[in-house]
C-alpha cells in the first residue's frame, strides 16, 4: 500500500531534541526517491523545511535536520523553541501511485 | 523566487464546480510545474495533481480521475483547478505549489496562500 506512515504527535520541552519519522515501502522511500518536509504553522500555508532528504533552503536554521534510511526518514529538530508548535509532513514520490504521497502529518507541541 | 498568489475563498452548492486560480510573480513562471494540494478541516495534506505549463502536460491522482481539470495560461502567468461535481467532503482548503523543473520527485517550493472552498447547501 502506497502510504507515508508519521506519528500523530510528539511533544518536547524548550531545548530539547525531537524527531518524527516518516516511515514508506519499496514504492516510495525504499525505491530511492527522495523525501522532503514541510512546516505548517497554524493557521498557515505549508512551507518548505528540507529537501532531498538533508538539505534546508536558505533561511531555515540549522536546528532542523533530516535523514534517511531504507524505507524510513526522520526530521530531527534540536533546542526546540514554543514557535516550532505546529504541523511536519514528509512528501516522497511514489512510482505505484505516479505521483506525490505525503505523510498524515505529526503534531508538534512545545510543553 | 516567484510567488504564488490564489483566489479567494468560495462558497459552492453539492453538484456544481469550482475554478481556483494561482498566479505567479516574480519569477519565470515557464520554469516551474505547479501541483495542487488540498486540505480537509483538520486533515493532513492530499496531493490532487499537477501541470507542467510548458509542455502542457498534466497528471491527476486516481481519486480525482473525471473530476478535476487542471490548465495554465502562459501569457498571464496563472494555472487553474477546476473540480466538479462537488460535494461535502470537498470542503478545504485548496493549496497550489510550485515545482522547479519537471521531475515528479522535487519538493514543492513555494506554495500559494491557500483557497477555502466551501461546499454547502
Amino acid at each position: 500500500q502506497s502510504v507515508l506512515t508519521q506519528p500523530p504527535s510528539v511533544s518536547g520541552a524548550p531545548g530539547q531534541r525531537v524527531t518524527i519519522s516518516c516511515t514508506g515501502s519499496s514504492s516510495n522511500i525504499g525505491a530511492g526517491f527522495d523525501v522532503h518536509w514541510y512546516q505548517q504553522l497554524p493557521g498557515t500555508a505549508p512551507k518548505l523545511l528540507i529537501y532531498a532528504n538533508n538539505n534546508r533552503p536558505s533561511g531555515v536554521p540549522d536546528r532542523f535536520s533530516g535523514s534517511k534510511s531504507g524505507t524510513s526518514a526522520a526530521l530531527a529538530i534540536t533546542g526546540l523553541r514554543p514557535e516550532d508548535e505546529g504541523d511536519y509532513y514528509c512528501q516522497s514520490y511514489d512510482y505505484s501511485l505516479s505521483g506525490s504521497l505525503f505523510g498524515g502529518g505529526t503534531r508538534l507541541t512545545v510543553l | 523566487q516567484v510567488q504564488l498568489v490564489q483566489s479567494g475563498a468560495a462558497v459552492k452548492k453539492p453538484g456544481s464546480s469550482v475554478k481556483v486560480f494561482c498566479k505567479a510573480s516574480g519569477g519565470t513562471f515557464s520554469r516551474y510545474a505547479i501541483s495542487w494540494v488540498r486540505q480537509a478541516p483538520g486533515q493532513g495534506l492530499e496531493w490532487m495533481g499537477g501541470i507542467i505549463p510548458i509542455f502542457g502536460t498534466t497528471k491527476y491522482t486516481q481519486k480525482f480521475q473525471g473530476r478535476l481539470t487542471i490548465t495554465a495560461d502562459e501569457s498571464t502567468d496563472t494555472a487553474y483547478m477546476e473540480l466538479s461535481s462537488l460535494r461535502s467532503e470537498d470542503t478545504a482548503m485548496y493549496y497550489c505549489a510550485g515545482r522547479l523543473g519537471v521531475a515528479d520527485t522535487e519538493e514543492f517550493d513555494p506554495w500559494g496562500q491557500g483557497t477555502l472552498v466551501t461546499v454547502s447547501s
